[in-house]
């Protein structure tokens, strides 16, 4: 079965860096989004994006925060200078789309777990 | 803004026990997940219910939409260890896409 896949895995930064984290969703979706986790915490909303802009944004994703489909394939989330309560685990999620599959869930990566010290 | 609320957070029960957690939400909303995770994995989906009276089960797990009370549960019949987790219940506005995600039902089943 197709999935959506994440790398890095793990991700180590200090603060102030910048770190792009990267996801490959599912070859025939249209929607995608991210949504972090805190450890052992809520799944928070961050964004979502469709037809290459953002659709819908939360509270959190705020201008230290970008997106972008680079290519046919990569969707990345950007954050420009990281703080630590930056740190979290990260998950991508791509949908086929509302219409189309209307009984569809999203479907998640395994996360990205980032660090920031 | 979409809020979803979920209780009990934390339940612990014996192995044959039945429980339902309860899912309910702030606005009208098109869709209702439930999603399971184990620790330190992704969420695994379970349900997606669509419609006014929607039930859907699937081994020891049933979930039911209630849109006019907004509210869903998770029913679970006759508790076994490997459904020990966190669920989660996630609402999507009829108005976009952004879906909501409650605080999640930790459960323990003890043998």
């Amino acid at each position: 079965e197709p999935e959506v896949t994440q790398t890095p895995s793990h991700q180590v930064t200090q603060m102030g860096q910048e770190v792009i984290l990267r996801c490959v969703p599912i070859s025939n979706h249209l929607y995608f989004y991210w949504y972090r986790q805190i450890l052992g915490q809520k799944v928070e909303f961050l964004v979502s994006f469709y037809n290459n802009e953002i659709s819908e944004k939360s509270e959190i994703f705020d201008d230290q925060f970008s997106v972008e489909r680079p290519d046919g394939s990569n969707f990345t989330l950007k954050i420009r200078s990281t703080k630590l309560e930056d740190s979290a685990m990260y998950f991508c999620a791509s949908s086929p789309g509302r219409e189309s599959s209307y009984n569809s869930p999203l479907h998640f990566g395994n996360g990205t777990r980032l660090t920031v010290t | 803004e979409l809020k979803v609320e979920q209780n009990p957070l934390f339940l612990s029960m014996q192995e044959g026990k039945n429980y339902t957690i309860y899912c309910n939400y702030s606005t009208t909303s098109d869709r209702l997940y439930w999603y399971r995770q184990d620790p330190g994995k992704s969420l695994e989906s379970l349900f997606v219910l669509l419609s006014n009276g929607a039930v859907k089960q699937e081994g020891r797990l049933m979930a039911s939409l209630d849109t006019k009370a907004r509210l869903s549960t998770l029913h679970i019949t006759a508790a076994v260890h490997d459904l020990s987790a966190t669920y989660f219940c996630a609402a999507e506005p009829s108005f976009n896409n952004d879906m909501r995600f409650g605080a999640g039902t930790r459960l323990t089943v003890k043998p």
